[in-house]
């Protein structure tokens, strides 16, 4: 069965401190990793996809297969980056999700 | 992309009674979600809805529950039903767009309280 870790439950940064949330997954075959977020009082929304190797709001993410990981980076934390952030995992196009149990990301000036 | 409205957005009800949330989407969707988010934890998977069929459970839920109606590609309802404060949680429909982009959208979560 696939399964999607996030060891940490909050994270606390400064405004101008690198962020890094860590997700670790297990899955036997092929899968395809993305970051989801919600900010407050808002809905769920896609922040980046491991095929797409873009950079989204300044984070990025690169799929580690060796590690299994697929940890979210930003190398400058700003206050509006305040959110929860879940890592997912789907075996293939149009297939379910699993979602990770989220990080919540507090950054403070 | 697509626009996903429910209703209610939240509900307080009583133990034993039952309560269909709605879902509607802005445009014709192939696959449709139900998620369930409770306090604290992560989003978990309730079922697929399929379109003009029955849907998909995952482990540990069961059509009795938590039935779901989807009659048409923008429309969903899930129904949880004979409820008790452990169902207290924020149910969520998703969906994806009409092409495969691997964005799922969401709708913004009808949150139940069972007292």
């Amino acid at each position: 069965a696939q399964r999607v870790t996030q060891p940490e439950k909050l994270l606390s940064v400064f405004k101008g401190a690198p962020v890094e949330l860590k997700c670790n997954y297990s899955y036997s075959g092929s899968p395809e990793l993305f970051w989801y977020v919600q900010y407050s009082r808002q809905r769920l929304q896609l922040l980046l996809r491991h095929i797409s190797r873009e950079s989204i709001k300044g984070f990025t993410a690169d799929l580690n297969k060796g590690e299994t990981s697929f940890h979210l980076k930003k190398p400058f934390a700003q206050e509006e980056d305040s959110a929860m952030y879940y890592c997912a995992l789907r075996e293939d196009s149009w297939g379910k999700f699993q979602f990770g149990a989220g990080t919540q990301v507090v950054v403070t000036p | 992309s697509a626009v996903i409205s429910q209703k209610p957005s939240r509900d307080i009800c009583q133990r034993g009674t039952s309560l269909t949330i709605q879902c509607q989407v802005d445009s014709q969707v192939t696959m449709m979600f139900w998620y369930r988010q409770q306090p604290g934890q992560s989003l978990t998977l309730i079922a697929t809805a399929n379109q003009g069929s029955e849907a998909t459970y995952e482990s540990g839920f069961v059509i009795d529950k938590f039935p779901i109606s989807r009659p048409n590609l923008t429309f969903s309802t899930l129904t949880v039903s004979n409820m008790s404060p452990e169902d207290s949680s924020i149910y969520l429909c998703s969906a994806y767009g009409t092409s495969d982009t691997g964005e799922l959208f969401f709708g913004e979560g009808s949150r139940l309280t069972v007292l």
